[in-house]
């Protein structure tokens, strides 16, 4: 898997919109970006890939520039229950390997 | 929905002690995981299987062992628990190894005293 850079953490209010961006500098070209939510208590769960440009799902979108060499997660209007720590993966989207996750990005919204 | 259910949530081990962690999925996925995750330290890959009977070590597998016996079950074994194995461990399944798609379990919290 490509190595990826995420900020630690992020705070922000109910009712912004939050980006969460991650650089990957040495994607390949088979590689896809994959974006894991993990809730306290719980264990972490795929909100949304992209091989380029936009993805837009009910959860999130994510936005890739031309070059791919860093992404996107915007969330909009983010509330209490968005508060969670999100993983930026990328790597060939199958294949025989295992996930490898970073430390990932702890978002706090607050009210 | 996919699940995958881990038989305890919380457990409590002396040092010691063989302990088993078991892991089931019912969607007949090929791969299964264990992770362990403790704070600031992400997730961490402890053992994974693309099939049965077949087991590839993680970036941590010094103290544990897995066994793949039927296709649905994934267990991890500590073979003599320790306290720095105090930790919360967590299941994952998926139909291949990329990106997409892994099902994780809701985890074990595993302390040894």
């Amino acid at each position: 898997l490509a190595k990826t850079t995420q900020p630690i953490s992020m705070d922000s209010y109910e009712g912004q919109e939050v980006n969460i961006t991650c650089s990957h500098n040495n994607i390949a070209t088979n590689d896809y970006i994959t974006w894991y939510q993990q809730f306290p208590s719980q264990g972490p769960r795929f909100i949304i890939q992209g091989y380029k440009t936009k993805v837009t799902n009910e959860v999130a979108s994510l936005f890739i520039p031309a070059d791919r060499k860093s992404s996107t997660l915007s969330l909009p209007r983010v509330s209490l229950s968005d508060t969670a720590v999100y993983y930026c993966l990328v790597g060939e989207r199958a294949g025989r390997r295992a996930l490898t996750f970073g430390s990932g990005t702890r978002l706090q919204v607050q009210p | 929905d996919v699940k995958v259910t881990q038989s305890s949530r919380y457990l409590v081990k002396r040092t010691g002690e063989k302990v088993f962690l078991e892991c089931v999925q019912d969607m007949d996925h090929e791969n299964m995981f264990w992770y362990r995750q403790d704070p600031g330290l992400g997730l961490r890959l402890i053992y994974f299987s693309y099939d049965v009977k077949m087991k590839e070590k993680g970036d941590i597998p010094e103290g544990y062992s897995v066994s793949r016996e039927k296709k649905e079950r994934f267990s991890l074994i500590l073979e003599s628990a320790s306290t720095n194995q105090t930790s919360m461990y967590l299941c994952a399944s998926s139909p291949d190894g990329g990106l997409y798609g892994y099902t994780f379990g809701s985890g074990t919290r595993l302390t040894v005293v």
